[in-house]
């Protein structure tokens, strides 16, 4: 079964920072995608960014971007001048092929706090 | 329009209840899901809809009921719940259930159950 592990329960960073969260997994499929998810206090699980493991070249999107290491089976996800909306609970997640279904596997989350 | 709405917003049931909630999509996906999520937790899988029939049951105990009266509607019907049942249930869609397409969260429903 497929496995994703967020080691950082927690993280802080200041206001207009950098900040990096990692996220690692585990499967023996070929084929599958990887996703970050927001959930800030209002509740909704809103798609950051993902990355199809087949593309050697990493996702970006405006103040996101990822790290893909597909070898390391690492996915960790880069906020660059982090903002107070940024503050939020982050989810990494997997989604393989046949082997997994329609299964969305989440990892436990890292709860980011935004300090002014 | 990536929009998928949840009701109601907030639900307290006694245990002895019948109550019901509703999801609804306008996007045109084919692939509907419930979700439980306990505080502080990722959200745990409960059904998948795929083309309106249930593709995906994973173990969840039969006082809940899933529903999909058509592709934009997904129900989840609860009787004689119990207080461990106390969640946020999110329903999300994607266009098919295949892995590439990322799946639409609603802003969930938050039930107590007392």
């Amino acid at each position: 079964a497929q496995t994703v592990t967020q080691s950082q329960p927690e993280m802080s960073v200041q206001e207009a920072e950098t900040v990096t969260l990692s996220c690692t997994y585990d499967t023996s499929e070929s084929d599958y995608y990887l996703f970050w998810y927001k959930q800030p206090p209002s509740r909704q699980m809103i798609l950051v960014i993902r990355q199809e493991a087949y593309k050697q070249q990493n996702a970006t999107e405006n103040r996101f971007s990822v790290n893909f290491q597909k070898a390391a089976k690492s996915f960790s996800l880069k906020i660059s001048d982090s903002q107070l909306g940024d503050a939020a609970m982050y989810f990494c997640a997997y989604r393989g092929g046949e082997t997994s279904g329609s299964r969305l596997t989440f990892g436990e989350g890292t709860q980011l706090t935004v300090n002014p | 329009d990536t929009e998928v709405t949840q009701t109601p917003k907030h639900l307290v049931m006694g245990m002895t209840n019948k109550k019901s909630l509703k999801c609804e999509q306008h996007m045109g996906h084919r692939a509907m899901y419930w979700y439980k999520q306990k505080a502080k937790k990722p959200p745990e899988l409960m059904f998948v809809y795929s083309y309106e029939k249930l593709s995906i049951n994973e173990s969840v105990p039969s006082r809940f009921s899933p529903e999909c009266p058509n592709s934009s509607l997904l129900n989840l019907h609860l009787h004689a719940l119990q207080p461990e049942d106390s969640a946020l249930y999110l329903c999300a869609s994607s266009e098919t259930p295949d892995s590439l397409y990322e799946q639409y969260f609603g802003p969930g429903t938050r039930l107590t159950v007392t």
